[in-house]
């Protein structure tokens, strides 16, 4: 069964700081693996998708990078803004399409 | 981009009463959806997955009597809570895919809070 975990849990940053999120998961036969972003009683958007047999994503200030044979992800978030305060989960989407998730970091951006 | 649609957004009902909760896919055809739930500070946990026009597959210690998964066409699902109970109340979220796509990516909804008395 694949078991998703993100460090830290909880991370909080002066505004302007880079925030580096990372995930980890322990079977590396993925088919792709996915950030989201989910505001306070809110839904799910996606940040970024990188597929297995990519190494990196970009999307603006958003970075993610993915080592499939070690497990790892990173999500990078450049000058942060009090604006980029949710909590940040990581999904991986295993061989039998199944998603598995992360308990998620939860950010905050001091102004 | 793909866009999921849940509705109600938020549902408070009586314990004992049921619940239907609808999923639907606006501008793409899902041959796959599936239904998470998510209780508070914790993430989301897969409930079960439905493809279009077959019985839904549970996770395991989901009981399927009491959520009741249709699929009836390729964009809408339904979920209903059956006898809900105050231990129901939880967001319960729903995605959708198309099989066919290239990166079988799932498109999430927007969520439905639900409230049990």
């Amino acid at each position: 069964k694949q078991e998703v975990t993100q460090i830290p849990a909880a991370l909080s940053v002066p505004e302007g700081e880079n925030l580096v999120l990372n995930c980890s998961f322990t079977d590396s036969a993925i088919y792709n693996l996915q950030w989201f972003r989910q505001d306070p009683g809110k839904g799910l958007t996606s940040l970024l998708l990188i597929q297995s047999s990519q190494r990196e994503q970009t999307s603006g200030r958003l970075n993610a990078s993915l080592d499939k044979s070690s497990g790892r992800s990173t999500l990078y978030i450049a000058a942060s803004q009090p604006g980029d305060s949710a909590t940040y989960l990581c999904a991986v989407l295993s061989n039998d399409y199944k998603l598995s998730f992360g308990a998620g970091t939860t950010v905050t951006v001091r102004a | 981009g793909a866009v999921v649609s849940q509705h109600p957004s938020w549902v408070i009902c009586k314990s004992g009463t049921s619940v239907k909760i609808e999923c639907r896919s606006l501008d793409f055809q899902a041959t796959t959806m599936f239904w998470y739930r998510q209780f508070p500070k914790q993430s989301l946990m897969l409930m079960a997955t439905s493809n279009e026009g077959s019985k839904a597959t549970y996770e395991q210690g989901v009981e399927k009597d009491k959520f009741l998964i249709n699929h009836a066409s390729l964009t809408l699902s339904t979920l209903t809570v059956t006898s809900a109970h105050p231990e129901d109340s939880s967001f319960y979220i729903c995605s959708a895919s198309n099989r066919g796509s290239a990166h079988n990516e799932q498109f999430f909804g927007p969520g439905t809070r639900l409230t049990v008395l």
